[in-house]
């Protein structure tokens, strides 16, 4: 089945550094590569995502990038604010008859004023 | 507002006694999952349903029970709760079955089984 590695488990920058967290899959059939940032105590919200017929996407301080013949796929995070600290967590989604979700374990960022 | 509402929010329990875990969304949306999210292993998912009356298996579904009787709720059963199955519980949904489209994720429950 389809299993999804995140990496690194936790992530520690300067306020104003870019942060970068990376994760490969390992189904090829996997097409839907969204990310979630989860607060301490609160509830995972969708922050991009990405379409496997897409290499790239940018929405404002955040991109993603995605590599399908390796497998890999990025979070990319431009003049980090403390704001910016919580978990972040990548998955992959694919079609199975159904569509099942598959997320990496989670990466902590935290941002230092 | 439009929301996915989880109850309870905490539950501490005892071995083998059936418990539900209600979720419920008002967003008429198709697609509706359960996770569970543990300390160094992301969230799992137990179950998904694409439609009324149409669930699957997620990754972890071992223990677990779910029905789709109606499009707003997918109640989550363990018949026979063991101290493993000690987790923070998400329901989700999105709005139709797409693979692409975005889960909105309830408040969590979280739930501890001695």
């Amino acid at each position: 089945g389809e299993n999804v590695e995140q990496h690194p488990s936790t992530l520690s920058v300067q306020e104003g550094d870019s942060a970068v967290i990376k994760c490969t899959y390992s189904d090829s059939a996997s097409n839907y590569f969204p990310w979630y940032k989860q607060e301490l105590g609160k509830r995972p919200q969708l922050i991009i995502d990405i379409r496997s017929n897409v290499g790239e996407k940018k929405d404002q301080r955040i991109a993603v990038t995605l590599n399908k013949t390796a497998k890999h796929f990025s979070l990319h995070i431009t003049e980090t604010q403390p704001e910016d600290s919580a978990v972040y967590f990548c998955a992959a989604t694919l079609n199975t008859g159904g569509f099942k979700t598959i997320f990496g374990a989670g990466t902590r960022l935290f941002v230092k004023a | 507002e439009a929301q996915v509402t989880q109850n309870p929010r905490y539950l501490i329990t005892v071995t083998g006694k059936k418990l539900t875990v209600t979720c419920s969304q008002n967003m008429n949306h198709e697609y509706m999952s359960w996770y569970r999210q543990d300390p160094g292993l992301g969230l799992r998912q137990i179950y998904y349903s694409m439609n009324v009356e149409v669930t699957d298996k997620g990754d972890v579904p071992e223990g677990y029970k779910v029905s789709r009787k109606e499009k707003r709720n997918f109640p989550l059963i363990l018949e026979s709760p063991s101290p493993n199955q000690t987790s923070l519980y998400f329901c989700a949904s999105s709005h139709t079955s797409g693979i692409d489209d975005e889960q909105f994720f309830g408040p969590g429950t979280r739930l501890t089984v001695l």
